[in-house]
């Protein structure tokens, strides 16, 4: 069974950048045609998606977001990184990493539980 | 990329079934047939429900079904049960971006 688990400071100051790491367990994250995505949530409102990568290194990005977003892999470690520059208050949000199944198409089969990143000085 | 459109709230009593709308243009719902479904009870993360308009993953209840018209792509629950209160999003691919989601609807059981 394929698991997800975010990792990260729960807190960062404003201007500053964000990083966050998503640890895949129950499986190689080199397998299969999957990709990894970053996805968003702040309270009380609906999902918002980040960004995407391949294990090849292939990356895409919400177009709203692409200046201040840097998704990266690691296979060694099976893990998936993600970072966003020049925080507000507006980047408060849950955020959950998440695997796309291509069998799905635009689908995302496992999640993780997801984890709340608060931007305040 | 602006979000799809969904109603804020739909609620049913048990045994009812009840549609949930997800609006969008011709360059995301309308182009493509990459509409899923996704379910999420408070404090946790969505679960995908449908998958290509409207396909099951296994283990998804059949109460579950999706359609598309146009640019409206539509989730039907069929007798309705208390476990399926929870918030839905739809999500498509679109011509500039490969996911939107929608901005969520939140189903209640009278």
């Amino acid at each position: 069974q394929v698991q997800l688990q975010e990792s990260g400071p729960g807190l960062v100051k404003p201007s500053q950048t964000l990083s966050l790491t998503c640890t895949v367990s129950g499986g190689s994250i080199s397998s299969g045609s999957y990709y990894w995505s970053w996805i968003r949530q702040p309270a009380g409102k609906g999902l918002e998606w980040i960004g995407r990568i391949y294990t090849s290194g292939s990356t895409n990005y919400n177009p709203s977001l692409k200046s201040r977003v840097t998704i990266s892999v690691d296979t060694s470690k099976n893990q998936f990184s993600l970072k966003l520059s020049s925080v507000t208050a507006a980047d408060t949000a849950v955020y959950y990493c998440a695997r796309g199944n291509p069998f799905y198409a635009v689908g995302f089969d496992y999640w993780g539980q997801g984890t709340l990143v608060t931007v305040s000085s | 990329q602006s979000a799809l459109t969904q109603p804020a709230s739909v609620s049913g009593s048990p045994g009812q079934s009840i549609t949930i709308s997800c609006t969008g243009t011709s360059s995301d719902v309308g182009g493509y047939n990459y509409v899923s479904w996704y379910q999420q009870h408070p404090g946790k993360a969505p679960k995908l429900m449908i998958y290509d308009v409207s396909n099951r993953p296994s283990g998804v209840s059949n109460r579950f079904s999706g359609s598309k018209s146009g640019n409206t792509a539509s989730l039907t629950i069929s007798g309705l049960q208390a476990e399926d209160e929870a918030d839905y999003y739809c999500s498509s691919y679109t011509s500039s971006s490969p996911h939107v989601f929608g901005t969520g609807t939140k189903v209640t059981v009278l």
